[in-house]
């Protein structure tokens, strides 16, 4: 099992651009999200989803799109490029049921917004 | 919201000594801590958790404490090493969905040989 991927793992954009961070699992995990980490602070929920067509916001979702149609894929859109959100952009999946309800990281993806 | 707070920010030890790092949560309604650990560049990787039904939970050299009356739980670090050096996080979140955590802002452990 490769565990979760995102792509791609380092971005420089200009205000104003927009992009798609990629995540995806294999796990076969029903939860997914979206955190974003700045230096020195713990990491943020932007976005987060229970399934397949079921998402919601968490604690910074402005700025943020999200989707998922499949179990396995859930992208992160940046709308309008702000340096406000430069950051490393972690996702995370875990399978709810049971004794664990661990988060699995994905590599992260470092973004960079001039 | 949940609000997590995290004590120490930084924190140094000589290799040998143990290490405390605790966290309170402001929510009573979780009832999942987990404890993360991300070494400089890396993805944060599990290391231990509780739940609310338990007060404490050890695996080897790494031990969790849960006080849910005073809405606290600690990390214990025992017999500290070079390789423990990384920032630790902890996190709460409610019901069996550990996928929206809200994280305290990390301690940088620092073990000196």
């Amino acid at each position: 099992n490769a565990g979760v991927t995102q792509t791609p793992k380092f971005q420089v954009l200009k205000t104003g651009q927009s992009m798609t961070l990629q995540c995806a699992q294999d796990m076969n995990h029903e939860y997914m999200s979206w955190y974003r980490q700045d230096p020195g602070m713990g990491l943020r929920l932007i976005h987060y989803s229970v399934g397949a067509g079921i998402t919601d916001q968490g604690e910074v979702p402005n700025g943020y799109n999200v989707s998922r149609s499949t179990t396995e894929d859930f992208p992160l859109r940046l709308l309008s490029a702000a340096p406000s959100q430069t950051s490393v952009y972690f996702c995370a999946s875990s399978y709810s049921g049971g004794t664990t309800d661990t988060q699995y990281f994905g590599p992260g993806t470092r973004l960079t917004v001039l | 919201g949940e609000n997590v707070e995290q004590h120490p920010s930084t924190l140094s030890v000589q290799e040998g000594d143990s290490a405390v790092i605790k966290c309170t949560y402001s929510d009573s309604a979780s009832n999942y801590f987990p404890w993360y650990k991300q070494e400089l560049g890396k993805r944060p990787q599990l290391i231990i958790d509780i739940r609310s039904n338990v007060g404490e939970k050890k695996d080897q050299r790494i031990a969790v404490t849960l006080n849910k009356t005073a809405k606290h739980f600690s990390l214990h670090i025992t017999e500290t090493q070079p390789e423990d050096s990384a920032v630790y996080f902890c996190a709460a979140s409610k019901g069996t969905n550990a996928g929206k955590s809200t994280f305290g802002d990390g301690t940088t452990l620092t073990v000196k040989p």
